[in-house]
């Protein structure tokens, strides 16, 4: 089965402080992709991270790291010095190949990141 | 930047009422996709498109929905009998050609529905 796991349904942090937000997922596919994305109050996806399945380097952008561990099936995304401007839903996606040779996303139920000023 | 674009941005309907959802995908991009996102939940996959036919389709992607490239540049989503629960966020995607990133789809904004 085909699962990503969001287990963190809100977080609070105060500006300026460090979160992690934590992403399991499950598959038997040997290659798939992880995605981060950012949903704002507006609604839209916001993209902010792709990562293959063959690629465990961490990733670091800014204020945003990942930290990819295929042993424990796990995608996390950290902000550093939080700002209000995080504030948001955010979502961790799957990518694998369907059945008919396209590929479908599926997402985790999101966590709701509250910054505090 | 090439982005997908969806129009409306906010619909509002009847209960019972056909709705259509139109996408415009990135341009030679070759994948297409319907997901919905009822408020407060997560983003759940409907139908892919692909060589003018749906490639497949979730358990929710029953009788009354219905996909169409008309014209080669647009992807319509269409609802012919809208219900209450109906009512979600409805984002296209698309997907480009083969060896670009196909696994990394392109969303747009979204079609905010409510139905009434």
């Amino acid at each position: 089965a085909q699962k990503v796991t969001q287990a963190q349904t809100e977080i609070s942090v105060v500006e300026k402080e460090d979160v992690t937000l934590d992403c399991v997922y499950e598959t038997r596919d040997t290659t798939y992709y992880l995605f981060w994305y950012k949903q704002p109050p507006s609604g839209e996806l916001v993209f902010l991270i792709r990562r293959n399945s063959f690629d465990e380097q961490n990733e670091i952008s800014g204020r945003y790291s990942w930290n990819f561990q295929k042993s424990t099936s796990s995608f996390n995304f950290t902000i550093t010095a939080s700002q209000v401007v995080d504030s948001a839903v955010y979502f961790c996606a799957l990518s694998v190949v369907s059945t008919s040779g396209t590929y479908k996303y599926i997402f985790g139920t999101g966590t709701r990141l509250k910054v505090l000023a | 930047e090439p982005e997908v674009t969806q129009t409306p941005s906010h619909q509002v309907t009847q209960m019972g009422q056909e709705v259509i959802l139109r996408c415009v995908p990135i341009s030679n991009h070759l994948y297409f996709y319907w997901y919905r996102q009822i408020l407060g939940q997560k983003v759940e996959f409907l139908v892919s498109f692909y060589n003018n036919e749906i490639s497949e389709k979730s358990e929710i992607f029953d009788d009354q929905f219905s996909v169409e490239r008309p014209d080669g540049s647009n992807f319509t989503l269409k609802i012919r009998s809208t219900k209450l629960e109906d009512s979600a966020m409805y984002f296209c995607a698309s997907a480009g050609t083969s060896g670009e990133f196909v696994e990394t789809q392109y969303f747009g904004p979204g079609t905010r529905l409510l139905v009434l």
